[in-house]
Formats: structure tokens, sequence, C-alpha cells
């Protein structure tokens, strides 16, 4: 099983910050895809095939990485950006996701 | 508009069963790969099932293999997951969620979720 291991667990940062979210794989994976979960909803897909960002996201995200690393970038943090934020994969079974990675407004 | 609306879930007591249903609207159910996702309260996410097209095809970790069984009913754009032998740790909130694939599926990864129900199981 590829475990897909995140950090940080949890982070806070200002109105107009640069953030970093990194998801760091047990074994090379091909693609990384992210999720936004507000609290209380279901997720939302996020960033898909690595780098493109779906259907009403943010131009001021981002997605990159290879192999074993891979980041969401959020280069200028908003209110409505808080949520938590999980990576998945499927280049090896059983499909797996990272255990979250929280994002406070401060 | 997609839309994926779960029912099913309650309280149940371990060893018992129980099946949730999802019904979808507003695309092509029989040309999507669906899923089936968890979440126990304050955890992360867990991929439960997979099933294709047809139905012919499906798919599951170790932790519920030979006690879920996931199906689907293209006439009626559902797809279920019966519930075997439940345990405490199946305690959590399912998703039902759809492929973003399509005809070019799948992509196993799931651009719409349900609201979810939930399923507590305790004596």
């Amino acid at each position: 099983e590829t475990v897909l291991t995140q950090s940080p667990t949890t982070t806070a940062a200002s109105p107009g910050e640069k953030v970093t979210i990194t998801c760091r794989a047990s074994s090379s994976v091909s693609y990384m895809h992210w999720y936004q979960q507000k609290s209380g909803a279901s997720p939302k897909l996020w960033i898909y095939d690595t780098s493109k960002l779906a259907s009403g996201v943010p131009n001021r995200f981002s997605g990159s990485g290879s192999g074993t690393s891979y980041s969401l970038i959020i280069s200028s943090i908003e209110s409505e950006d808080a949520a938590t934020y999980y990576c998945q994969q499927k280049s090896s079974d059983p499909l797996t996701f990272g255990s979250g990675t929280k994002l406070e407004i401060k | 508009e997609v839309q994926l609306v779960e029912t099913g879930g309650g309280l149940v007591q371990p060893g018992r069963s129980l099946k949730l249903s999802c019904v979808a609207s507003g695309f092509t159910f029989s040309s999507y790969w669906m899923y089936w996702i968890r979440q126990a309260p304050g955890k992360g996410l867990e991929w439960v099932s997979s099933i294709n097209t047809d139905g012919g095809s499906t798919y599951y970790p170790d932790s519920v293999k030979g006690r879920f069984t996931i199906s689907r009913d293209n006439a009626e754009n559902t797809v279920y997951l019966q519930m075997n032998s439940l345990r405490s740790e199946d305690t959590a909130t399912y998703y039902c969620a759809k492929d973003r694939g399509g005809n070019w599926g799948p992509y196993w990864y799931f651009d719409f979720w349900g609201p979810g129900t939930m399923v507590t199981v305790s004596s």
C-alpha cells in the first residue's frame, strides 16, 4: 500500500500569506489529486492530475510535484480557504488518501 | 446539475447488516464508474469500493473485502453498498462519489460527492 504523508498536519496563516502543503508518498506515484473539505461538508475535487485546477477553483491555487513528493500551494491566502486538504493517489493499489492538512486563517 | 444523494444510514448493532443507496442525477449515470468512500468521525478519508459502468467489475480494500458488496442499477441511476458483519470500526459517514472519467475512464478520482449518510455501529 502506498502511504501518503501530509505535512504540516495543521497550519495557520494570515490573509495574503503563501502556504505550501506537502504530500509525500511511500512509493512513486504518477499523479496526485487534491480535495478540499470544509467543516460539515463533503469533499470537493480541488486539483487533479497533479497540477490541473478543478472547475471553479481560484488561480491562487496551484499544484506541483513528481515521484514521491507533491505540493499544493496557495499564493495568497484568503479567508474562504480555511478547510482541510487531502491528497489522493491511485498509481498503485489500493487507492489511498493522505491524512489531511487543516488550514486555519489567523 | 450533478446530484448524488445517499440514504440508508443509521444505528446498527455489531454483526448486523445495512444497505446504503445513492441516487444520481444530472449526468449519464451508466457511463461512469462509481465509488463509496467513508470518513470516521474526526478522521480522514478511506476508499471503500468501486464499480465499473455495467456493474461487472468491483473492487474493495482488504478492510471490507468479503463483508461489503457494491452494486448498481443503471435503469434506476442508483448505486448500492451492502454492508454485512458490521464492526465498530465501520462507524463513519459514507459518501457516494462519481468518477471524472466517463467514456475515457476510469480516472480513479472523484469530481462529485454526495452529502453522505452516517452509519453508527454500536450495541
